[in-house]
């Protein structure tokens, strides 16, 4: 139980396309979930909370014009690149809660979005 | 600050040797700690877990233990294999904030030969 699927894998595409990425919770509802960035070799980085009917809050640093994200339903997060350029260029990590949003549980990881830019 | 890291970057062992991977944290109010794996190319899979009322905790082949005193996390491997081979990361949820992201350390890689 307890699968997150992640959409695409993989994107190559020219500087100043917009990119979007699917993050869904297969088996379970998630009112809660998280878009990390993961440069190589390093550690995840969270950079946005997604939560389902609201507005989601972005950590210090990552600019919300630029990774649109959107929870519009409990089994799917979308986060939308703008504009990407090649220093948007990482590997994009989304996660869900199984459990309400006061309650200690693993987080369940997606496999990644390895989003290159031109 | 909060942060949690990781003694080692790399740790070599041969294959059925028993591997221990070591985590510190900084924050003592720290009430959640979670072992992640994570494959080249894949997202972070969970392993283990442990709440701070707790000191050790088995799993299959994995162990937790935790150390409150010093502020402490290791996962112990036994009969370590091939396919245990990955970048490993503890994380942490400081108290209070149950169900919000994770802190996560600085990953330790093991690389399991046969």
């Amino acid at each position: 139980g307890a699968v997150v699927s992640q959409h695409p894998s993989r994107v190559i595409c020219k500087s100043g396309t917009s990119v979007k990425i699917e993050c869904r919770s297969l088996d379970f509802q998630a009112t809660t979930m998280f878009w990390y960035r993961q440069f190589p070799k390093k550690s995840l980085m969270l950079m946005a909370t997604s939560n389902e009917g609201s507005k989601a809050t972005y950590e210090q640093g990552v600019e919300k014009d630029k990774f649109l994200i959107n929870h519009a339903s409990l089994t799917l997060s979308t986060l939308t690149v703008t504009s990407a350029h090649p220093e948007d260029s990482s590997f994009y990590i989304c996660s869900a809660l199984t459990g309400g949003t006061h309650s200690n549980q693993p987080q369940h990881f997606g496999d990644g979005t390895r989003l290159s830019i031109l | 600050g909060e942060s949690v890291g990781l003694h080692l970057p790399t740790l070599s062992v041969q294959e059925g040797d028993n591997s221990i991977i070591n985590c510190a944290y900084s924050n003592s109010a720290s009430d959640y700690f979670i072992w992640y794996k994570q494959e080249s190319g894949k997202g972070p899979q969970f392993i283990i877990d442990i709440r701070s009322n707790m000191d050790k905790r088995q799993g299959q082949r994995v162990t937790v233990l935790l150390n409150k005193t010093v502020k402490h996390l290791s996962l112990q491997i036994a009969a370590t294999q091939p396919g245990d081979s990955a970048v490993y990361f503890c994380a942490e949820t400081p108290a209070g904030k149950a169900g919000t992201a994770l802190i996560f350390g600085k990953g330790t890689t093991l690389s399991v030969s046969s």
